[in-house]
């Protein structure tokens, strides 16, 4: 798996509580992803970062954050979770930008909001 | 609107025979298409992949031919093995100048190779 550790494996929580999802690697790899995947979606991209502190917007990420102050933790915060944002979240990792270059996924985590 | 399309949710193959999972985009940009299988309650891993250069790629069992007039790509599994039952997610993504490496997947295929 690529030195991916995403933690915690599995979590509940209630409507309005705020939630941070931990990926942790050992690749030293510059680029760092999160997705989810959904029933009939497909993983969608929803945060991504491109070095420490440099993060962008992928194309769900309203109602989330991420944070990146080293280069092998990557974190995704849901401020106040909301039963839609209930899913499977993936961490991926890339050593280079190009499009040529595979992503590599950590085993995933699975949210339930109630 | 889905930019990546699988159109087919599951397919069912004899062990021995070939597996044949298709794959359709929309884009025209994207100029770099991968395959992923993913197991349950695992990750996606990466299979194989092709640049839009090329027309044929070849690793093992496992050979993706893209048809870019046609928009289309598919991944042919010879001979299919009970192992290869998982989920087969079609990726795309394009090189619009920044370094970021942003794939769209598709919905999934699930296969499944009866012994």
């Amino acid at each position: 798996d690529a030195g991916i550790t995403q933690s915690p494996r599995h979590k509940v929580t209630e409507t309005g509580t705020p939630v941070t999802l931990r990926c942790h690697q050992t690749e030293n790899h510059r680029y760092m992803y999160w997705y989810r995947q959904d029933p009939g979606h497909g993983l969608r991209l929803i945060h991504y970062s491109y070095g420490v502190k440099d993060t962008d917007k992928g194309e769900v990420s309203d109602g989330y954050s991420v944070s990146r102050s080293k280069t092998e933790d990557f974190l995704l915060t849901l401020e106040s979770a909301t039963s839609s944002q209930t899913s499977v979240y993936f961490c991926a990792i890339s050593d280079l930008g190009q499009n040529n270059s595979p992503l590599h996924f950590g085993n995933g985590t699975r949210l339930t909001v109630t | 609107d889905q930019q990546v399309k699988q159109n087919s949710p599951s397919l069912s193959v004899q062990e021995g025979r070939i597996s044949i999972l298709n794959c359709d985009y929309t884009n025209s940009m994207f100029d770099y298409f991968l395959w992923y299988k993913k197991y349950p309650a695992e990750g996606p891993t990466f299979l194989i992949s092709i640049s839009s250069i090329k027309d044929k790629n070849e690793d093992g069992r496992f050979t993706v031919f893209l048809n870019k007039s046609a928009k289309h790509l598919s991944l042919h599994i010879v001979p299919s093995q009970p192992g290869d039952s998982a989920v087969y997610f079609c990726a795309a993504s394009a090189n619009y100048g920044g370094a970021t490496n942003k794939l769209i997947f598709g919905t999934g295929t699930l296969l499944a190779v009866q012994p």
